[in-house]
Formats: structure tokens, C-alpha cells, sequence
């Protein structure tokens, strides 16, 4: 049972434009919500989170967004960068405790940046 | 400050080989995770700790080991190797989060690649 789910396996923008990377999950326990880039042979790099107290965080080019009724994030990237060229993972955490060391991670998404 | 570090970055084993796969963190993080990274599966928890001594599974244990005896290091054990275990691991640690605070982002290992034939 896929509880964090990101259904676009790749994305190809031009650079320059918006990049919107999408993240479903099912689980009403999560609290929390994360995205890890990732370059290949290197581990995932946090990028940016977001409580479910929120529905937006912004830092710098990227913002998240969080529904929760519909229980969807998406990340967005502006303006588009071909170094933001990476796997992204949506990532989900329950309330913080013990248990908030489980991050469940979506099957993440290549982006792809042209110049 | 050197993070995360995983040992060996590469191995392959024969089926049935045990090993030991080595992380060490430098910042005196109270959780370490290991997870592993098969294509279109993303990366599945196989055991954390919230800190020394404390360890518990996660979402794929079989087959795997953990014992947490430092804050600094988590090992992990495979008791007998079997061809789907080929994968990528990763270890990862980061702060203990605190009540009504959330600081999950997890510094990463830059994995080991395990292959068994």
C-alpha cells in the first residue's frame, strides 16, 4: 500500500519557467511533509518541508504547497534552473514523536531543466 | 564536519554471504534511519533508532539487522544475502524533532550500492 504516492515518474520544463512537481498521499496521520532532491550517486539533499498547520512555505525559488482535504502537496520551482535537474522525493512524516523519525518517501520524479 | 558517512560505497556478494554495512554521523543526531532505493519503489525504511540502545523496524526488516550501541554509529547487519536484497542503501540522521517544532530533514549518507549475485 503506496502511502505517499507521486504519479509523474519525469517532468521536462524550459528553463526559466515554473516547474510543479505533484505528491498525493493517504495516510490521515501525517504531520508533516518533506522534499529531498536528488543528484545521481549522491544521498538526498532536504530541500524544503511544510506542517500541516500550513498550506504554503516559500524558500527562495521553491515553494510548497499543502491541500489537505485533498490531501495532495506540490512543489514548485521558479524560475527553473537545468542545475535543478534531479530526482525529487515527496516524503511524509507522522506527528512528531518516536514515530516522527518514519519518513514514508514517494517513487520520486525526474526533473529535467532545459536550457 | 564530515555528515554522514557510509562504508563501502560498492560490494557485491554471493548468495548467502553476510556483511556489514557501516554509517557514522559526526553531529550528534539522536535519530539514524536506513533505507533502501529500488527503482520506481523510492526509498523504504528498513530499521531506526531514536537513539542509543534504542532501535525498532521499519517497513521492510526481513533479512536485516541494526544495533545502536553509539550516538555516532548504526550498522547495518544482512544476515544472508540474497539477490533481492541488490539495492542502494542509504543511512540517514538528523535532530531529535521536538513538540510542536518539526525539524526532519534528514542528513543523508551518499549510499552504498550492493549488488548480490
Amino acid at each position: 500500500d503506496q502511502q505517499v504516492k507521486q504519479n509523474s515518474p519525469s517532468l521536462s520544463v524550459q528553463e526559466g519557467r515554473i516547474s510543479i512537481l505533484n505528491c498525493d498521499y493517504t495516510n490521515s496521520m501525517f504531520d508533516y511533509f518533506l522534499w529531498y532532491k536528488k543528484y545521481p550517486a549522491e544521498g538526498p539533499t532536504f530541500l524544503i518541508s511544510i506542517s500541516s498547520i500550513k498550506d504554503k512555505n516559500e524558500d527562495g525559488r521553491f515553494t510548497v504547497f499543502l491541500n489537505k482535504s485533498a490531501k495532495h502537496l506540490s512543489l514548485h520551482i521558479v524560475p527553473s534552473q537545468p542545475g535543478d535537474s534531479a530526482v525529487y522525493f515527496c516524503a511524509a512524516s507522522p506527528r512528531a514523536s518516536r514515530s516522527g523519525s518514519r519518513l514514508t518517501f514517494g517513487e520520486g520524479t525526474q526533473l529535467t531543466v532545459n536550457p | 564536519n564530515a555528515g554522514v558517512t557510509q562504508t563501502p560505497k560498492f560490494q557485491v556478494l554471493k548468495t548467502g554471504q553476510s556483511m556489514t554495512l557501516q554509517c557514522a554521523q559526526d553531529m550528534n543526531h539522536e535519530y539514524m534511519s536506513w533505507y533502501r532505493q529500488d527503482p520506481g519503489m523510492g526509498l523504504r525504511l528498513i530499521h531506526y533508532s531514536v537513539g542509543a540502545g534504542i532501535t525498532d523496524q521499519g517497513e521492510v526488516p526481513n533479512g536485516y539487522n541494526v544495533s545502536r550501541s553509539t550516538t555516532e554509529d548504526f550498522p547495518l547487519r544482512l544476515l544472508s544475502a540474497a539477490p533481492s536484497q541488490t539495492s542502494v542503501y542509504f543511512c540517514a540522521s538528523s535532530y531529535t524533532p521536538l513538540f510542536g517544532t518539526h525539524n526532519y530533514g534528514y542528513t543523508f549518507g551518499s549510499g552504498t550500492r550492493l549488488t548480490v549475485v
